[in-house]
C-alpha cells in the first residue's frame, strides 16, 4: 500500500540542526520531495531527491535517502526562526500521464529563539 | 516562476450551496490538480487533470466535481456543500519531464468553512 509517515512535532532553538525523518512504503516510488508550507500559505518546494541518490546538498539543506530501509530525512543546517513551518515529504509513484504525489501528515517544525 | 492562484483566500458557504473554486496557472502546464488538507491527514487528492477536458478521479472524490474547459484554468464544485467539506482546498499543477521527474506547484490555497 501507499502510506508516507512523518512525526507531528519538532521543537529545536535557533542555530541548531533540525532532522526531520520521513517514511514511505512503496519502493517503486521515482522522486521524493520535501515541502515547506508557512502559516496560511500554500506548499513550496524545497528540494527534491532522484530516487537512485543517497544524498543532495543545496545550502543549508541535506536530503539523505535510505531507499533500503525507505527513510528520507532533511537536515536543516543553523535553523533559524524563519524556518518555522510546517515540512511535508511526498513520494512520486509513476504512472501515466502524471506521477501521484502520496504526502505524508506534515511535520511542525517549531523554532525557539 | 510559476504562478498558480486561486481565486479566493477565504469562503464561508451554508450546508447545501452550490460552490465554485477556481484555480489558474500561467506556465501552460499540462496536468492540473485538487487537493484538501486536514489536521493531521495531510493532503488528499481529490481529482485531477492531465489535459483539457480530461479528468480523474482522486482518492476522496465524493461529492466532488471539477471541470477543466481550458488549459490554464481547473475549477473544483461543490454540488451541495455539507460540513464535512469544512478544509483547506489546495490547487496545484506540474508537467512531466521526459527524465520522469515532476514538480506540482501549488496554490495559496483556499480556506472554505460551510455552516
Amino acid at each position: 500500500g501507499e502510506d508516507v509517515e512523518q512525526s507531528l512535532f519538532l521543537s529545536v532553538r535557533e542555530g541548531d540542526s533540525s532532522v526531520i525523518n520521513c517514511t514511505y512504503t512503496d519502493s517503486s516510488s521515482t522522486y521524493l520531495y520535501w515541502y515547506k508550507q508557512e502559516p496560511g500559505a500554500g506548499l513550496q518546494l524545497l528540494t527534491y531527491i532522484f530516487s537512485n541518490m543517497d544524498m543532495k546538498q543545496d545550502q543549508r539543506l541535506t536530503v539523505l535517502l535510505n531507499k533500503k530501509d525507505k527513510h528520507l530525512s532533511l537536515r536543516i543546517a543553523d535553523t533559524q526562526t524563519g524556518d518555522s513551518a510546517i515540512y511535508f515529504c511526498a513520494e512520486a509513484l509513476a504512472g501515466g500521464a502524471t506521477n501521484k504525489l502520496i504526502f505524508g501528515t506534515g511535520t511542525l517544525l517549531a523554532v525557539q529563539p | 516562476d510559476v504562478k498558480v492562484t486561486q481565486s479566493s483566500r477565504y469562503l464561508v458557504k451554508r450546508t447545501g450551496e452550490k460552490v465554485f473554486l477556481e484555480c489558474v496557472q500561467d506556465m501552460d502546464h499540462e496536468n492540473m490538480f485538487w487537493y484538501r488538507q486536514d489536521p493531521g491527514l495531510g493532503l488528499r487528492l481529490i481529482y485531477f487533470s492531465y489535459d483539457v477536458k480530461m479528468k480523474e478521479k482522486g482518492d476522496i472524490p465524493e461529492g466532488y466535481s471539477v471541470s477543466r474547459e481550458k488549459k490554464e484554468r481547473f475549477s473544483l464544485i461543490l454540488e451541495s456543500a455539507s460540513t464535512n467539506q469544512t478544509s483547506m482546498y489546495l490547487c496545484a499543477s506540474s508537467f512531466l519531464s521526459r527524465g520522469g521527474q515532476e514538480t506540482q506547484y501549488f496554490g495559496p490555497g483556499t480556506r472554505l468553512l460551510v455552516l
